[in-house]
């Protein structure tokens, strides 16, 4: 198994506050991607980064952002956390197109 | 534009029989790979197959099989003698030949399969 560990794996928060969520990665690979997966929509891809502080938006990336200081970790925060967020955040690394690897999933509660 | 489409929202069967899933992808890019996911009740993705654009080959792994046809732009599933415990949701994912770009998922089906 690729090493990705996703924290926290579950979290209840309530609207308004901030919530990070880490990706950590011990394969050193260059890409890291956040998706959110939510019921009728599958996974849709949140926010990536082609290597430490090179970041680009996905396709729903409003009330996110990233930050990626170490080649290791990918952070997504949500400055101000919303009901519309309830979800379940699931971090990937890749080196190459051939293969991606998935990290286990966060599940996020905004009430 | 880079799209996939699973019709079928959900699908029930009863154990032993055969069920397939259909995957339809666009993309204009000649270099492309397709993947399938399985996510049982636990939530986490568990891999099954990836397929690039250049191997048309269809693979069989046990009770499961991939058909993979360019000129109809499909990739489907077939589970042969369901089993409960195929009970998830499938997912398919294109993703383009270049390395660094992110899978574009389908909206998946869930598979419930009774005894």
């Amino acid at each position: 198994d690729a090493g990705i560990t996703q924290s926290p794996r579950h979290k209840v928060t309530e609207t308004g506050t901030p919530v990070t969520l880490r990706c950590h990665q011990t394969e050193n690979h260059r890409y890291m991607y956040w998706y959110r997966q939510d019921p009728g929509h599958g996974l849709r891809l949140i926010h990536y980064s082609y290597g430490v502080k090179d970041t680009d938006k996905g396709e729903v990336s409003d009330g996110y952002s990233v930050s990626r200081s170490k080649t290791e970790d990918f952070l997504l925060t949500l400055e101000s956390a919303t009901s519309s967020q309830t979800s379940v955040y699931f971090c990937a690394i890749s080196q190459d197109p051939n293969t991606i690897y998935f990290g286990e999933g966060s599940w996020l509660t905004v009430v | 534009a880079q799209k996939v489409t699973q019709a079928q929202t959900e699908i029930s069967v009863v154990e032993k029989e055969d069920v397939t899933l259909d995957c339809v992808y666009e993309t204009r890019d000649t270099t492309y790979y397709l993947f399938w996911y399985k996510q049982p009740p636990s939530g986490e993705l568990v891999f099954l197959i990836r397929r690039n654009s250049f191997d048309e080959q269809n693979e069989i792994s046990g009770r499961y099989s991939w058909n993979f046809q360019k000129s109809t732009s499909s990739f489907n599933f077939t589970i042969t003698a369901s089993q409960v415990v195929d009970s998830a949701v499938y997912f398919c994912a294109l993703r383009r030949g270049q390395a660094g770009t992110a899978l574009i998922f389908g909206k998946g089906t869930t598979l419930s399969v009774s005894s």
